[in-house]
């Protein structure tokens, strides 16, 4: 079974400063596709970035860049430059299989994420 | 990304009573959608999985009885909760994965609609 691990419930960041956070995960499939998503308190779900258990590249979207260790089952979230708008969960999530959007996706407990002015 | 609407929005009912929320795939087919679960503070859950013509798939746990969901056309999915009780409470949330790959989309992302905030008291 499809697991995920983030360990921090909440954390603060200074406004303009880098952030990671945290995400591990356990399956048996070497197939997989692991996403964050960003859920502001308004609940709407927003995808921020994904990485393919294939790509051999950190994937990065804008501020947003995923910090890959497939030995270690990591696949953590840094944000840089930090927003007031950032503040918000954050998710990271996990599905089987490459290009199977079909398949559903495992969630972590999350991280809330507080921006400091 | 896709367009995902749900609707309600939010809804209050009393206990005992039944309510239907309807997802909705605007900007394409599709043969699979998702609904979720989130409690105050909580991850997402995911339910079941519905599929367009077939039985839905629940997850361990999940009450088919209760939550009845019926995916009955390509662009529309329904959630009922039936007999709701104030622990039914919840923000549920739905998703949708384009078919046949994801088109152009190199992963295959799902889209998520708004949510329904649904309060039983």
């Amino acid at each position: 079974a499809q697991k995920i691990t983030q360990t921090q419930p909440g954390m603060f960041v200074q406004e303009k400063e880098a952030v990671t956070l945290d995400c591990t995960y356990d399956t048996s499939d070497p197939s997989y596709g692991l996403f964050w998503y960003k859920q502001p308190s308004s609940g709407e779900m927003i995808f921020l970035i994904y990485q393919g258990s294939y790509d051999q590249q950190n994937a990065t979207e804008g501020r947003y860049s995923l910090n890959f260790q497939k030995a270690r089952k990591s696949a953590n979230l840094v944000i840089s430059a930090s927003q007031l708008g950032d503040s918000a969960m954050y998710f990271c999530a996990m599905r089987e299989g490459i290009k199977a959007a079909g398949n559903k996706l495992t969630f972590g407990g999350g991280t809330r994420v507080l921006v400091k002015p | 990304g896709a367009v995902v609407s749900q609707h309600p929005s939010w809804v209050i009912c009393k206990s005992g009573t039944s309510v239907k929320i309807e997802c909705r795939s605007l900007d394409f087919q599709a043969t699979t959608m998702f609904w979720y679960r989130q409690f105050p503070k909580q991850s997402l859950m995911l339910m079941a999985t519905s599929n367009e013509g077939s039985k839905a798939t629940y997850e361990q746990g999940v009450e088919k009885d209760k939550f009845l969901i019926n995916h009955a056309s390509l662009t529309l999915s329904t959630l009922t909760v039936t007999s709701a009780h104030p622990e039914d409470s919840s923000f549920y949330i739905c998703s949708v994965a384009p078919p046949g790959g994801g088109g152009g989309l190199s992963y295959n992302e799902q889209f998520f609609g708004p949510g329904t905030r649904l309060t039983v008291l």
